[in-house]
């Protein structure tokens, strides 16, 4: 379900490291995942998709492993920039719900320092 | 390719005026519309979401009101705006699954 009353958590690392943002999911039935990041005053905007027929998915820079046994989605930043600071979400869009709408998970804070 | 617009980007209200948000997307046809909330520092908040004209889920109970008179066109309300009422207003827009964001609405009611 939605946690939208919880701080968010906060990940630093240095610039040049790799990052690893992990979320949990509720849903078994949620058959499809995205990740999006959300910089400082404006919208989420999407980095990366997966579906639950996969395991891992790569795009540039970015990596997303989903483990369905355990219900967890991992996001993977290669050679971490000070622009990837910002806040990444996790969401579901749970297949028994039609598609029709997002769920969102908590968020963590991305910062990082040159 | 689409497009999604969202307006104003920065409102302050003072308690108990009224509220319209509005939003519209270009470029697609019979979206699903969505608007959340979002507080400093925190999480996305599902507020309503619409999968045709006419056609509203509310999420959660609220001070809040949505409607969609046309098919790309999401129109956030209230009667009376309450200081919690203040926050991050996102919509966004989707076909099949995956959702895409306007800018946002940063509300402030004083």
């Amino acid at each position: 379900g939605e946690s939208v009353g919880l701080h968010l958590p906060t990940l630093s690392v240095q610039e040049g490291d790799n990052s690893i943002i992990n979320c949990a999911y509720s849903n078994s039935a949620s058959d499809y995942f995205i990740w999006y990041k959300q910089e400082s005053g404006k919208g989420p905007q999407f980095i990366i998709d997966i579906r639950s027929n996969m395991d891992k998915r790569q795009g540039q820079r970015v990596t997303v492993l989903l483990n369905k046994t355990v219900k967890h989605l991992s996001l993977q930043i290669a050679a971490t920039q000070p622009g990837d600071s910002a806040v990444y979400f996790c969401a579901e869009n749970p297949e028994n719900t039609g598609f029709q709408k997002l769920v969102f998970g908590t968020g963590t804070r991305l910062l990082v320092s040159p | 390719s689409q497009t999604i617009h969202q307006w104003p980007a920065t409102l302050v209200q003072p308690v108990g005026s009224p509220l319209s948000l509005e939003c519209t997307v270009e470029g697609t046809s019979n979206p699903n519309l969505y608007w959340y909330r979002q507080a400093a520092g925190r999480g996305l908040q599902l507020l309503f979401y619409s999968v045709g004209i006419g056609q509203i889920s509310s999420e959660v109970p609220q001070n809040l009101s949505a409607s969609r008179p046309q098919d790309r066109q999401f129109i956030l309300s209230s009667k009376k705006l309450l200081l919690s009422d203040s926050g991050f207003y996102l919509c966004a827009w989707s076909v099949v699954a995956k959702a895409f964001f306007g800018q946002g609405t940063r509300l402030t009611v004083v």
